[in-house]
């Protein structure tokens, strides 16, 4: 069984430039929630994608947006990057239906200059 | 006032050293809780699970609730270097659409041999 992988794991950018974060997840599970952690700060849920569909959102503003694939990996973009954007982004995967444990990847780590 | 407040610590203590972490809480809709281990420039790994109130035990790792108080803690017996880590809490209302994990902020642990 694998679990959760995310690419890339480093990344910079510059203010005003678009990024996509890519997920794997874990063999068997049907749900990715993605959460934004700022240095010295706990992870804040972003959105959550069930059945390629949107699923729940925090309090992030539309320019943060996402995708599931038929194969529920997931993608999360981001446009018109800021420099509080500069985080580590986390994707968790989770069987709905089941324990809904979510099992976290390990994070890539976005700097934005 | 946050929903989900921790203390960041730091927390020092010497191996084989009792470890206490606390987290309270001001949503009373929460019935799940989890306690997650996070080692430097990763991601959170799961610890303990536990729903609504009561004690829950595994090797070394002992977690309670009280939900009439709104306070979850995380007890570490003989406590080891390898547990040199953030230890973050989160909390979620249900499964299904409302499954979003709030978070503490983290405590930062440091055993020292």
């Amino acid at each position: 069984e694998t679990g959760v992988t995310q690419s890339p794991t480093h990344l910079i950018k510059t203010r005003g430039q678009q990024v996509t974060l890519r997920c794997s997840s874990q063999s068997g599970h049907n749900t990715v929630s993605w959460y934004q952690q700022a240095l010295g700060q706990g992870p804040q849920f972003i959105f959550q994608y069930y059945r390629e569909e949107e699923n729940g959102r925090g309090n992030f503003p539309p320019r943060f947006s996402g995708l599931q694939f038929p194969n529920y990996s997931s993608e999360l973009n981001v446009n018109a990057l800021e420099l509080d954007d500069s985080a580590l982004y986390l994707c968790a995967s989770s069987f709905r239906g089941m324990d809904e444990t979510q099992y976290f990847g390990p994070g890539t780590r976005l700097l934005v200059l | 006032q946050k929903e989900v407040e921790q203390d960041p610590g730091p927390l020092s203590v010497p191996e084989g050293a009792i470890v206490s972490l606390n987290c309270t809480y001001s949503n009373s809709a929460f019935q799940y809780f989890m306690w997650y281990r996070q080692y430097s420039r990763k991601g959170p790994e799961l610890l303990m699970y536990t729903y609504s109130s009561g004690n829950k035990e595994d090797g070394r790792f002992t977690a309670q609730v009280d939900k009439s108080s709104k306070y979850i803690s995380l007890f570490i017996r003989d406590s080891q270097p390898s547990d040199s880590a953030t230890y973050l809490c989160a909390m979620s209302e249900s499964g299904g659409s409302n499954y979003k994990l709030t978070f503490g902020k983290g405590t930062l642990l440091t055993v020292n041999p």
